[in-house]
């Protein structure tokens, strides 16, 4: 049974772009929403969390967006560099209760 | 200060062998946890060690099991194993149970023949 379920699988952007991953998630109970980077050969790591206590979250060039009522959120990368090519996982965990449930991942690609 | 490391990074195994893999937790870091992560897929929760003790565990046979020492260090083992346990295993530590903000280690890829 999969708790989280992510898309697109891949996606390649041109530099400068704003690409979109979007991730929907099925236990109304989950309260904390990350999205971890991943590059080749390395563990991943927290990008930026989201409660669902606010809708939009920013920190640098990387975006939460979340909607409650749908049960989605989504990571937007803002004017996006070659080097922010990674898979991204999107999670969800009811805050210190529950271990992180993990979607299947993005690889994104940004092209020069 | 160190992250977290594990050790080996790359290991070859047999069916039915036995493997342990090992895990040293960030500075600070009381809790570990232990996810497989299959090639192309997300992080899959193995299971949870606090105090010495494990607190949670996934969806995941007896096969694989666990220890943490009085160091917070850790350590997964997997008997038996099949060729479907090929796979990189995580281990991640936190500050406290649950936490959503996990540091991971770089991994040990397992390569079941």
């Amino acid at each position: 049974q999969q708790q989280v379920k992510q898309s697109p699988q891949s996606l390649i952007v041109q530099k400068g772009g704003i690409p979109i991953i979007n991730c929907a998630y099925e236990n109304t109970a989950f309260d904390y929403f990350p999205w971890y980077q991943q590059f080749p050969g390395k563990g991943p790591a927290l990008l930026i969390a989201i409660r669902p206590d606010v809708s939009e979250k920013k920190e640098g060039r990387f975006t939460i967006s979340f909607n409650k009522s749908a049960k989605q959120f989504s990571l937007h990368i803002m004017d996006s560099q070659p080097g922010d090519s990674a898979t991204y996982f999107c999670a969800a965990s009811i805050a210190g209760n529950t271990p992180l449930v993990f979607g299947k991942g993005t690889r994104l690609s940004v092209i020069a | 200060d160190a992250g977290v490391t594990q050790s080996p990074t790359h290991l070859i195994k047999t069916r039915g062998q036995q493997v342990t893999l090992r895990c040293s937790p960030k500075s600070g870091h009381d809790t570990v946890s232990w996810y497989q992560q299959a090639l192309g897929q997300g992080p899959q929760f193995i299971f949870q060690y606090y105090e010495e003790e494990e607190r949670q565990r996934g969806n995941f046979p007896d096969r694989f099991s666990g220890h943490q020492f009085p160091n917070y260090s850790s350590e997964l083992n997997v008997n038996a194993l099949l060729l479907g346990d090929s796979a990189l295993y995580l281990c991640a530590s936190s500050p406290q149970q649950n936490s959503g903000e996990l540091f991971f280690g770089e991994g040990s890829r397992l390569t079941v023949l």
